[in-house]
């Protein structure tokens, strides 16, 4: 397996645009997790789904932030619309079962102008 | 104050030395996870232990669940070992991070 997929890897935007990060869990993994990186507060959980269904998106700083799961190989982050305060690193991790390894994708650089 | 707290926040090191990071947390707990992010790079699970300790290759993982601390040990230092790592609770299926320890070490 190539392991958790994210694109685009780097992404660079205006204030105001819609943006969407995408993930590609590893196959059989029945938890995906979205998680922020800033140099300010480190890693947070953003929302995190199993078999597909959102399960706590207690994380997830605004309405203009939303994710969806359509299949158990994919899953989208969408920021609409998209500010400056957004600039970050975004993972994606999967794990097999609960409370196991996590598996992290090389993450998205956000940089929103 | 933090559940999840690490120390030192920042360490250097020369190569050879023996490194020990600690991790130290507030919330009952599943398990511990111990990751390692490279400058630009993603993130690595190094260990997930939740009793007593765990070796590969050069590092070594121990976790003290009534004192609520675990310490990340390098034997043998090298300069390939400069990064981030970072300390990670589950007290249920997500993940709750501490800030992490930058470790630097030099030839």
């Amino acid at each position: 397996d190539a392991g958790v997929i994210q694109s685009p890897r780097h992404e660079v935007t205006e204030m105001g645009q819609e943006v969407t990060l995408r993930c590609k869990p590893i196959s059989g993994h029945d938890y995906l997790f979205w998680y922020r990186q800033t140099m300010m507060r480190g890693l947070e959980l953003l929302i995190y789904f199993n078999n597909n269904v959102p399960i706590d998106d207690s994380g997830m700083p605004e309405d203009r932030f939303s994710a969806k799961m359509p299949n158990a190989s994919f899953s989208t982050l969408k920021i609409q619309p998209s500010e400056p305060r957004d600039s970050a690193v975004y993972f994606c991790a999967s794990s097999p079962l609960r409370n196991t390894e996590a598996f992290f994708g090389q993450g998205t650089r956000l940089t929103v102008v | 104050k933090n559940e999840v707290e690490q120390s030192p926040q920042n360490l250097t090191a020369q190569e050879g030395e023996f490194i020990t990071i600690n991790c130290s947390y507030s919330v009952g707990i599943s398990a511990l996870h111990w990751l390692q992010q490279h400058p630009g790079g993603g993130i690595v699970s190094l260990f997930m232990l939740s009793s007593g300790k765990k070796k590969h290759g050069r590092l070594i993982a121990t976790i003290n669940i009534q004192e609520k601390h675990s310490s990340l040990h390098i034997t043998a230092s090298h300069p390939r070992d400069s990064a981030v790592y970072i300390c990670a609770v589950s007290p249920t299926d997500k993940l709750i991070f501490g800030t992490g320890t930058r470790l630097q070490v030099f030839p």
